[in-house]
Parts: structure tokens; sequence; C-alpha cells
């Protein structure tokens, strides 16, 4: 298994500009997060999702969007990148919720200039 | 508010030295606490859970954790440390619901 996956592992962007961070999981998981991860902050959720089809926001959604087609993939959407989300994010995954381990992925370091 | 607390920006300890990283928690009701590794320029790592029964859990790598209802806490411990346990350790509260609050970590370096 290959785990949580996450793509690109860095990218820079111009104000204003928009991407697609891809993850997805190859252990048939029904729970998959997004986080963001600043210094000295921890890590604060921005997304998540139960199962195929259902998202919710989490403590900082605000400029993300998500969608969840496939129980594989769970992308977060910039629209307008602003130097406020330049930051580190993270994919993770669980079988069955917070009760449950979460798998991270490895991460993709953004910096929006 | 439920939260995480981790008073400890940085612990520093002499390998073979018994560790502490310490947390403390807010919450009504039945926590669920778990312990997080980050590694440099790496996802973060389950170490271990409380969800219920014996207070003491053990988790992988050596480290246990014990639960404290009366004080809220779930101190993180290792009874000799090594050089290779230097990371930054998380604590994370389930928040009563399927999201994890975590705490804003604590760096251990563990000096040779």
């Amino acid at each position: 298994n290959a785990g949580v996956t996450q793509t690109p592992k860095f990218r820079i962007l111009k104000i204003g500009q928009s991407m697609t961070l891809q993850c997805a999981q190859d252990m048939n998981h029904n729970y998959m997060y997004w986080y963001r991860q600043d210094p000295g902050m921890g890590l604060k959720l921005i997304y998540y999702s139960v199962g195929a089809g259902i998202t919710d926001k989490g403590e900082v959604p605000n400029g993300y969007n998500v969608s969840r087609s496939t129980t594989e993939d769970f992308p977060l959407r910039l629209e307008l990148a602003a130097p406020s989300q330049t930051s580190v994010y993270f994919c993770a995954s669980s079988l069955q919720g917070a009760v449950d381990e979460q798998f991270f992925g490895p991460g993709t370091r953004l910096t929006v200039l | 508010a439920q939260s995480v607390a981790q008073p400890e920006d940085q612990v520093n300890v002499a390998e073979g030295n018994p560790l502490t990283v310490k947390c403390t928690y807010s919450v009504s009701g039945n926590p669920y606490l778990f312990w997080y590794v980050q590694y440099p320029n790496r996802g973060l790592q389950f170490l271990l859970k409380y969800i219920t029964g014996d207070n003491l859990v053990k988790g992988s790598y050596g480290f246990e954790a014990e639960f404290n209802k009366s004080q809220t806490s779930f101190h993180l411990k290792k009874p000799s440390a090594l050089v290779s346990d230097s990371a930054l350790y998380f604590c994370a509260d389930d928040h009563n619901t399927d999201k994890l609050i975590f705490g804003t970590g604590t760096r251990l370096q563990v000096f040779p």
C-alpha cells in the first residue's frame, strides 16, 4: 500500500492564482482530512469528509474548497491565493473517524508571493 | 471551548535519561486523546491513544502515556531517551466529534 499520497511536494504561487492540491489514499478509509501547519501553531483542520459525497468545514475553511467524488481522492482547491495561505498542507485519512489513528501524507509546502 | 495545551515549546534531555512531554486537555465528558510525532519534512505519525480502560497506554518506539482525569493530563513518557527520539510531538483531542484538535507541539531534543 502506498498509504496517503500528496502532490505536488512544493509549489510557489502568485497572489490571485489558483491551484489544486491532490490527495489520495489506498486504504479504503472513509474519513479524510486536510490540515495546514504554520510554525508554532500546530495543525489546523481546514475541511474533512466522512465519506464520498460528504464534506464539512473545519476550523479554518475560508479561501479553500474541497470535493470527495470517490473514496480514494480528496482534492483541496485554492481559488484566489493569498500570502496568508503560505503554509504546509497535510492530508490524512482514518478508517472510522477520530477514534482511529490518522495516517498522514508527506505534505505540500506552498508559498504564495 | 475544548482544547489541548502543550505548555513547553521545547524539552531537552540527555540520552539515556527519562523524558516527559506534557499535555493537558480541557473537555467535558470522556475525551479520546492521542500523541503523534513529526520528524523533519515528514507527515505526522501516530504514537498512541487513550480511548477508555487502563490509564497507562503503551505505544510505538517504547513511548507510553498516562491518562489522569483528575489533573486532565495525558503526559507522554519514555524511560530512556534516544537521540533518534528528537522530533516534534503533538498531543491531540478528538473534541468529542470526528475531528482532532491538535496542540501547538513540543520539540524534543535529545543530546548525546
